[in-house]
């Protein structure tokens, strides 16, 4: 039982550079989500997706695009990246309690860094 | 618009000491309300959850209790070890998102 996994843990990119990170969940859970973790400022929503094909913005989230094409996966497109965009990236997952009650299922984490 | 706001940290304890970490929140309607714990290097769990006024949540000795009334779930331990050295998050959940606080990093020496 994987749970929530992300890719990769840690990267380095320079200003300019875009990538992909990659978020898997084998829980068949409907909702996917993105934070990012600041120091001292908690967990800020990017986007997240009550299902395939759906997709919808959260708190923060320009410099960033994703797509929803299974259940399974939910990557997080950076384009353009900036040094304000170093953060540590947390990928989740929960399924639909009918009460608006999720209880999210975290990753590991990916660390990024923009030089 | 929702809001968490929780005790700043850091806090320093010895072990079997007494942990408060305060939280209030701002909301329209009835959300629930969450403790999520991070220990070093891994990401977010859940500690406890109660999702409707004067519900208390518990776990691993942790407890929190949804007051409507001071819009508040403080967490509270009775005594604390040292394997409870974590980042404690208080979070909101109203339709189908959660909305964090800040964290209060908790350390616990032998």
């Amino acid at each position: 039982n994987a749970g929530v996994t992300q890719t990769p843990k840690f990267r380095i990119l320079k200003i300019g550079q875009s990538m992909t990170l990659q978020c898997t969940q084998d829980m068949n859970h409907n909702y996917m989500y993105w934070y990012r973790q600041d120091p001292g400022m908690g967990l800020k929503l990017i986007y997240y997706s009550v299902g395939a094909g759906i997709t919808d913005k959260g708190e923060v989230p320009n410099g960033y695009n994703v797509s929803r094409s299974t259940t399974e996966d939910f990557p997080l497109r950076l384009e353009l990246a900036a040094p304000s965009q170093t953060s540590v990236y947390f990928c989740a997952s929960s399924y639909s309690t009918g009460s608006g009650a999720n209880v999210l299922t975290f990753g590991a984490g990916s660390r990024l860094t923009v030089l | 618009g929702n809001s968490v706001t929780q005790m700043e940290g850091p806090v320093t304890l010895s072990e079997e000491a007494f942990l408060t970490i305060n939280c209030t929140y701002t909301a329209t309607g009835y959300p629930s309300l969450f403790w999520y714990v991070q220990y070093p290097g891994e990401g977010l769990q859940l500690l406890l959850k109660a999702t409707k006024a004067d519900d208390k949540g518990s776990n691993k000795g942790f407890e929190a209790t949804y007051r409507k009334e001071t819009t508040s779930f403080h967490l509270e331990k009775g005594s604390v070890q040292v394997s409870d050295s974590a980042v404690y998050f208080c979070a909101l959940g109203s339709d189908y998102k959660l909305s964090f606080g800040a964290g209060t990093t908790v350390t616990v020496r032998a």
